[in-house]
């Protein structure tokens, strides 16, 4: 199957810093999504990337879809504690009517006060 | 905005019986919801790709028999894990999709966390 390479595993940082992470993939997509999860809940999306080389900011978070539909970065500016958390990178694939999401392995963030 | 209700959000059970999770849209419409599976410190897994009016589709390596899903009406998805064992025990969490700018992005479900004793 389709394979996201997601990096770094985990992340500690102090709390003011910026983050960035990173998502790979052989194959390409049509959309790309950066998902949050908190322990014991459901995944929450942050941003939804949908054209090559797109550039997008929710916030303090700032996302990018690359130009070869192959990868992109989640970027996260001046850090709080509640930004700890499970990082994920989907991308979303399409194939006639039917579409496929498909999980990076997710980027532990700690945040130290 | 869009919101995917789970239920129940934590079970137990004993080995041997079958539990239900319900999956519902409720502000939107949903043709289409995907069950993942979830282990600890792992990422989601797909196991199906739930379709209204017809039959599932399982991803590889995912028995249909064990794991039986029915998408009755366009809110509502069931995932029934039968017999369940302790290996069975996992995060189960469920999505919808629906366009945004006309695109599709799933919405997740809050999970239901299964534990088979």
């Amino acid at each position: 199957g389709q394979q996201l390479n997601q990096s770094p595993q985990s992340m500690f940082i102090q709390e003011g810093e910026d983050v960035s992470m990173n998502c790979t993939s052989s194959s390409i997509f049509n959309t790309w999504l950066w998902y949050k999860q908190d322990p014991g809940e459901g995944p929450v999306l942050l941003i939804a990337l949908y054209k090559a080389g797109e550039l997008t900011s929710n916030g303090r978070l700032t996302a990018q879809f690359g130009i070869t539909r192959k990868d992109s970065f989640l970027n996260i500016s001046a850090s709080i504690p509640s930004d700890v958390g499970i990082y994920f990178c989907a991308g979303l694939r399409r194939g006639g009517s039917n579409y496929k999401l498909t999980f990076g392995k997710g980027t532990l963030l700690t945040v130290n006060p | 905005g869009a919101v995917v209700s789970q239920h129940p959000s934590w079970v137990i059970c004993k080995s041997g019986t079958s539990v239900k999770i319900e999956c519902r849209s409720l502000d939107f419409q949903a043709t289409t919801m995907f069950w993942y599976r979830q282990f600890p410190k792992q990422s989601l897994m797909l196991m199906a790709t739930s379709n209204e009016g017809s039959k599932a589709t399982y991803e590889q390596g995912v028995e249909k028999d064990k794991f039986l899903i029915n998408h009755a009406s366009l809110t509502l998805s069931t995932l029934t894990v039968t017999s369940a064992h302790p290996e069975d025990s996992s995060f189960y969490i469920c999505s919808a999709s629906h366009p945004v700018s006309g695109a599709n992005v799933l919405t997740f479900g809050a999970g239901s966390r299964l534990t088979v004793l």
